[in-house]
């Protein structure tokens, strides 16, 4: 079984369009995040969400919008594509401790990479 | 600001041991993690380390230096499967990630 699968694995569009890309996980974690992996192989947090509160990232624009229908699932929507978020997208989840407190251990999805021309 | 330092790149030979090195400057230490990603693959956890010392998991070690913002993992019997990405992160004051670029390692026969 997954833990965490996103989807799709492959998107290529043009700029100006709106995406959307989904993330599941099955493992009953209550925080899941959206990451972006650029060509500099940096991975850079952009949302995380769990039960309580949404964490914003402020560097992201607010073309991207995150979208939870449930704990298990964490949508990423992004608006009016430019061809700079062309990256690779993971989605990931970690377990809160008993004290409140994140364990740090992320699972990471397969990755969705975007391709915008 | 919060930095995360790593050697872009390394090449080893199969068999022999490499140390990949991480200094980080963050605000607040709630451990450091190494991660493995292979290339167009999702990151996967290796190690934690949130006491000074190391860490032993099989080929793998982990070292932690709180007061000096350093550590390394240490792989050893290389082999070819080991060639990947490997990713240092600190979790600061609020428990979230900060990530290092990676060190690209390169294993030849």
């Amino acid at each position: 079984d997954t833990a965490v699968s996103q989807t799709p694995k492959y998107l290529v569009t043009q700029m100006g369009n709106d995406k959307s890309i989904k993330c599941e996980q099955n493992l009953g974690h209550d925080t899941m995040y959206w990451y972006k992996q650029d060509s500099k192989k940096f991975l850079k947090i952009m949302f995380s969400y769990n039960n309580k509160e949404l964490i914003i990232n402020e560097t992201v624009p607010n073309r991207f919008s995150p979208k939870s229908p449930d704990k298990a699932h964490l949508n990423l929507h992004i608006n009016s594509l430019e061809l700079g978020d062309s990256a690779v997208y993971f989605c990931a989840s970690s377990q809160v401790t008993s004290g409140g407190r994140n364990t740090g251990e992320l699972f990471f999805g397969e990755g969705s990479r975007l391709t915008v021309l | 600001g919060q930095n995360i330092d790593q050697p872009t790149e390394m090449t080893a030979t199969e068999g022999a041991i490499v140390q990949i090195n991480c200094t980080y400057q963050t605000s607040g230490f709630n451990g450091l993690f190494w991660y493995q990603q292979h290339a167009g693959e999702a990151p996967t956890f290796l190690s934690y380390n949130v006491l000074d010392g190391l860490e032993e998991k099989g080929r793998f070690s982990s070292f932690l230096s709180r007061s000096k913002g350093y550590s390394y993992l240490l792989l050893k019997e290389l082999q070819m499967k080991d060639s990947a990405s490997y990713l240092c992160a600190v979790a600061d004051s609020n428990y979230q990630l900060i990530w290092g670029a990676g060190t690209k390692l390169i294993i030849k026969p």
